[in-house]
């Protein structure tokens, strides 16, 4: 699992309830991104950020706010705005825009 | 924006035989193509990629092919191995723009 960390393995979300995942890289990748898994419809890109204090929304992004203080540290807050937040977030670095996506292991988001 | 289609979304093969997969993309300006694999509960890696001033590129059993012309790309795996078996993932980014966007995914299962 070395290079990019995501964390916790599993989360629970209560109703009402704001959650965030934790995404850590020490690849010294500018480039991070945070996709949701879905069951057949692929990966879709939630933001991502090319630069520290800077993001963009992607696709899905209603519902999801991110920061980008460090380089390291890409976190997703799933707020109580996301109606349907159970899926799979994978979190992603890469070093620019034309190489290697690295993803981590991965956060299964499920709500009680 | 970008839009990606793949087909087929699920694909069995003997062993020994070849398998294709294609996929389409919208935005003519789009120049990188990475095809990524996800092992059942693994995280997505990258096996192979091209870019647009390639038609063709090899790696041992894989293989991507590239027309541009027609806004379309495919994944060729030769001499198929059990340990082939997994979902495979298309993409397509747009020159100088961070965001990658991906298929709906192909779930690749090898007979034996």
């Amino acid at each position: 699992d070395g290079g990019i960390t995501q964390s916790p393995k599993y989360l629970f979300r209560k109703e009402g309830q704001n959650v965030t995942l934790s995404c850590e890289q020490n690849l010294n990748h500018d480039a991070m991104y945070w996709y949701r898994q879905d069951p057949g419809q692929g990966l879709r890109l939630i933001y991502y950020s090319q630069i520290v204090n800077d993001f963009q929304k992607g696709d899905i992004a209603e519902g999801y706010s991110v920061s980008r203080e460090k380089k390291e540290s890409f976190p997703l807050t799933v707020t109580s705005a996301q109606k349907n937040p159970t899926a799979f977030y994978l979190c992603a670095s890469s070093r620019g825009s034309q190489v290697e996506l690295f993803f981590g292991s991965g956060t299964q988001l499920s709500v009680l | 924006g970008e839009n990606v289609e793949q087909h087929p979304s699920t694909l069995s093969v003997q062993e020994g035989d070849s398998a294709v997969i294609k996929c389409t993309y919208s935005d003519s300006a789009s120049n990188y193509f990475p095809w990524y694999k996800q092992e059942l509960g693994k995280r997505p890696q990258l096996i192979i990629d091209i870019r647009s001033n390639v038609g063709e590129k090899k790696d041992q059993r894989i293989a991507v092919t590239l027309n541009k012309t027609a806004k379309h790309f495919s994944l060729h795996i030769t001499e198929t191995q059990p340990e082939d078996s997994a979902v495979y993932f298309c993409a397509a980014r747009e020159f100088g723009n961070e965001k990658l966007t991906f298929g709906t995914g192909t779930r690749l299962t090898i007979i034996p």
